[in-house]
Parts: structure tokens; sequence; C-alpha cells
């Protein structure tokens, strides 16, 4: 069975530190783009990074850019995103996703929540 | 930076049909893709490549995409719709999400 599964998740102040994970199984996880979403509560879906299949290019969003790193361990099958400086509006569920089909999500984990608070 | 525009809400009786369209700048020069999302739970993918369904997504769910406007439409709508959907595209190596609409299954 093909399955995401993130961990990591928590509650940290304001400027502080987190890495997620998310262990890969079920498909070759060395042939996919890869890449992290968020979902703040009660609002939408926001793209946050992904790396290429074998990490030589990383892209992110203009709002993390400089505080989160993505990053991933081929032979782990396991993704990850370093955040750094986490603010309030870090708060979110943070999604694992595998890219397919160009530029589609097509599996998702199940979610990991980090909320950032004094 | 680019936006796509979903309706808040759109409302359909069962068996009916219901069309959710996502709006941006030259959407159709890019690929579109749909997201379904019930509460608690995480998005599926039920639209690729404007129109393109993933193994396991039912008939029912189509998609088109031209101009500046792309649209799910889902024929014979059952009460496991209801859920938000959400569009997505992809420009200037950023993947851009809709604002995402609520189906409810009156």
């Amino acid at each position: 069975e093909v399955q995401l599964v993130e961990s990591g998740g928590g509650l940290v102040q304001p400027g502080g530190s987190l890495r997620l994970s998310c262990a890969a199984s079920g498909f070759t996880f060395s042939s996919y783009w890869m890449s992290w979403v968020r979902q703040a509560p009660g609002k939408g879906l926001e793209w946050v990074a992904n790396i290429k299949q074998d990490g030589s290019e990383k892209y992110y969003v203009d709002s993390v850019k400089g505080r989160f790193t993505i990053s991933r361990d081929n032979a782990k099958n396991s993704l990850y995103l370093q955040m750094n400086s986490l603010r309030a509006e870090d708060t979110a569920v943070y999604y694992c996703a595998r890219l397919a089909h160009g530029f589609a999500f097509d599996i998702w984990g199940q979610g990991t929540m980090v909320t950032v608070s004094s | 930076s680019y936006e796509l525009t979903q309706p808040p809400s759109v409302s359909v009786s069962p068996g009916q049909t219901a069309s959710i369209t996502c709006s941006g700048d030259k959407l159709g020069d890019k690929y579109a893709c749909w997201y379904q999302q019930k509460p608690g739970q995480s998005p599926v993918l039920v639209i690729y490549q404007d129109s393109k369904r993933p193994s396991g997504i039912p008939e029912r769910f189509s998609g088109s995409n031209s101009g500046n406007t792309a649209t799910l439409t889902i024929s014979g709508t059952q009460a496991m719709d209801e859920a938000d959907y959400y569009c997505q595209a992809w420009d200037s190596s950023n993947y851009v999400f809709g604002t995402g609409t609520k189906v409810t299954v009156l």
C-alpha cells in the first residue's frame, strides 16, 4: 500500500524550531518530487516547499524562505522539514505529499499538527 | 503572485449536477487539478491535468479548463460528495491552491 506518515508536530513557542518527518512506503520514493503542504485551522491549503528526486532542487513559498528547509534521505525513504524562527501564523496541519502527473499531489499523508504559541 | 478564486459555497440536490469554478489569469494555459477534502481528512486528488481521473475516482467527476476558468463537474451528485473542493495550478515554481468551495448536498 502506498503510504505517507508524518511525525514531529507539537506545541512550540514563537521563535522556536521543529523538525517534521515523513516516512514513505509502497512506492519508489527516490523517483518522485516530494512536497509539504499546510492548512491553518479552518483555512485552505497552502503549498510550503518541494524537493527534487535527488535533492538538487528545492523551492519554497515566499513566507517561509530563509526559515524552513526541506530535505530528504532516499536511503531511508524519508522527507523532512526543518522549521526555524516559527511564528504564530505557521500554526497549521502539515501534510507530506507526493508530486505526480507533472503538477498534482496524488498521495497525501494524514498530517501532523504544529502549534506556535506562548 | 498568482491567485485562484473559487465560489465559497455550492449547493446541489442529490442526483443533480454540481459545477465548481476556479478562476485565474490565463488558467487555461496551465494544467489545473482538483482535490476533495472531507472534514478531518486529508485531501484526495480527484482530477489532474484538467480532465483526467486518478484510479478509483468515480466517473461522475469530470473537469475542463479553458480561458481563465477551470471547472469541476460532479454529475449525479451523491451525499458522500459533500466536502470542500480545492483547485490547484502551477505558476513560476509555485504551486497555488484555490480559495476552496464547500459543496453541500441538500
